[in-house]
C-alpha cells in the first residue's frame, strides 16, 4: 500500500519558468512532509519541509504548499533552473517517529 | 565533514554468492536504516536500527540481514543473494530537523547492484 504517492513520473520544464512537482498521501497521521532532491550517482539531500499546522513554507525559489483536506502536497520552483533538473522525492513523517515514507519519485528536466 | 559512507559503490556478482554492503555514519546518529530504490517503486526501505543491538524489519527485509554492532557501523548483508535484489541501496542516519519536530535523513551515495 503506497501511502505517499507521486503520479508523475516525469516533468519537462523551460528554463525560467515555474516546476509544480505534485504529492498525495493517504494516511491523515503524518504530520511532517519533506522533499527530497537527487542527483544521478548521489544520494537524496534534504530541500525543504513543511508541519501539518502551516499550508505554506518557502525556502527562496522554493516553496512548498500543503492542502491537508486533500491530502495533498507541491513543490513550486520559480524560476527553473538548469541545475534543478534532479529526481525529486515527496516523504511524509509522524511527529516523533524516525521512519519516513517516500514517494516514488518525479524526474524533473530543465530545458534551456 | 557530516557524512554517510557507503561501500562499494558498484557491485556485480552471481547468485548465491553472499555479499556484504558497508555503511558508516560519523555523526553519533543512534537511528540507521536501509532503503532500495526501483523505478515506479521509489525508495523503500528494508531494515532500520534505533540503536547498538536493536534492529527490526522494514517495508520489504525478504533475502536482506543487517547487524548494529557499532553505533557508526550498519552493514547490509545479502545471505544468497537473487536477481530481484538487483537494485540501488541506499543507507541514511537520521537526525532531528533544526527548529522542527521531524526528522530527516542523511543519505550515502549508493551502492548499485547487480546480481546475475
Amino acid at each position: 500500500d503506497q501511502q505517499v504517492k507521486q503520479n508523475s513520473p516525469s516533468l519537462s520544464v523551460q528554463e525560467g519558468r515555474i516546476s509544480i512537482l505534485n504529492c498525495d498521501y493517504t494516511n491523515s497521521m503524518f504530520d511532517y512532509f519533506l522533499w527530497y532532491k537527487k542527483y544521478p550517482a548521489e544520494g537524496p539531500t534534504f530541500l525543504i519541509s513543511i508541519s501539518s499546522i502551516k499550508d505554506k513554507n518557502e525556502d527562496g525559489r522554493f516553496t512548498v504548499f500543503l492542502n491537508k483536506s486533500a491530502k495533498h502536497l507541491s513543490l513550486h520552483i520559480v524560476p527553473s533552473q538548469p541545475g534543478d533538473s534532479a529526481v525529486y522525492f515527496c516523504a511524509a513523517s509522524v511527529q516523533g517517529a524516525q521512519k519516513l515514507v517516500f514517494g516514488q519519485g518525479t524526474r524533473l528536466t530543465i530545458n534551456p | 565533514e557530516a557524512q554517510v559512507t557507503q561501500n562499494p559503490r558498484y557491485l556485480i556478482t552471481v547468485t548465491g554468492k553472499k555479499l556484504t554492503v558497508t555503511c558508516s555514519q560519523n555523526m553519533n546518529h543512534e537511528y540507521m536504516s536501509w532503503y532500495r530504490q526501483d523505478p515506479g517503486l521509489g525508495l523503500r526501505q528494508i531494515y532500520y536500527s534505533m540503536n547498538v543491538e536493536v534492529t527490526d524489519k522494514g517495508d520489504v527485509p525478504e533475502g536482506y540481514k543487517v547487524s548494529r554492532k557499532e553505533k557508526r557501523n550498519f552493514p547490509l548483508i545479502l545471505e544468497s543473494p537473487s536477481p530481484n535484489q538487483t537494485s540501488l541501496y541506499f543507507c541514511a542516519s537520521s537526525h532531528l530537523l533544526p527548529g522542527h519536530r521531524t526528522v530527516s535523513y542523511t543519505f550515502g551515495s549508493g551502492t548499485r547492484l547487480t546480481v546475475v
